[in-house]
């Protein structure tokens, strides 16, 4: 299996912050590699696929990039309802996902 | 917009089989791919299978052998089964559907609220 590890596993921001998750394979998945946003007691939503393309409906604070084995999640303007725990997946072989990061208010 | 509904029962003894069923609504379950998905503490994110609308099927090597899906298209339903379980398939159970693209897993969208099931005698 390709693991998935998230870093940092959680952090804190305050509303208008500039954040940045970082994802990274244990081997190359080229640009397979999507974002997902859960808020306590929902399920997790498609952000972001296919590394950078924000999937419809998510606004364009949020962004994504990288390839090979390193990538990253990036949220400018932190708002209010971005405080969730954010999950990479990997779609390069037998899907699975990073541990999270759970974005915190400072 | 399509909407996911999982349902079963919430508590299962080991070494029995937990069943679960999702409900498709508001678009069509035909010509889609669909996945179950499940969330625990100690294991996270954990990808179970998917069926198409045809009745095929894959599974995460992990659990093959304990797990099965199926597909009631009249109904809009899949269902999944897993069988012989410890404490460690106690999880919330998501069902999602999943894009698929030259016979490989890429996303998952949407999800269903998720169904907590818990493995104790």
């Amino acid at each position: 299996d390709v693991q998935m590890t998230q870093s940092p596993s959680s952090l804190s921001a305050s509303v208008g912050d500039r954040v940045t998750i970082t994802c990274r394979a244990s081997q190359t998945i080229a640009t397979s590699l999507n974002w997902y946003q859960q808020i306590p007691g929902k399920a997790p939503k498609l952000l972001i696929y296919a590394t950078s393309t924000l999937q419809s409906g998510v606004p364009s604070r949020f962004s994504g990039s990288g390839s090979g084995t390193d990538f990253t999640l990036t949220i400018t303007n932190l708002q209010p309802e971005d405080f969730a725990t954010y999950y990479c997946q990997q779609s390069y072989t037998t899907p699975t996902f990073g541990g999270g990061t759970t974005v915190e208010i400072k | 917009q399509v909407q996911l509904q999982e349902s079963g029962p919430g508590l299962v003894k080991p070494s029995e089989t937990l069943s679960l069923t999702c409900t498709v609504s508001g678009g069509s379950i035909s010509s889609y791919y669909w996945s179950w998905i499940r969330q625990s503490p100690g294991k996270g994110l954990e990808w179970i299978g998917y069926i198409y609308y045809s009745g095929s099927t894959d599974y995460n090597p992990s659990l093959r052998g304990r797990v099965t899906i199926s597909i009631d298209t009249a109904k809009s339903q899949f269902s999944l089964k897993l069988n012989s379980v410890t404490a460690a398939d106690t999880a919330v159970y998501y069902c999602a559907r999943v894009k698929i693209t030259s016979h490989q897993i890429n996303w998952f969208d949407p999800w269903g609220q998720g169904a907590l099931v818990t493995v104790s005698s």
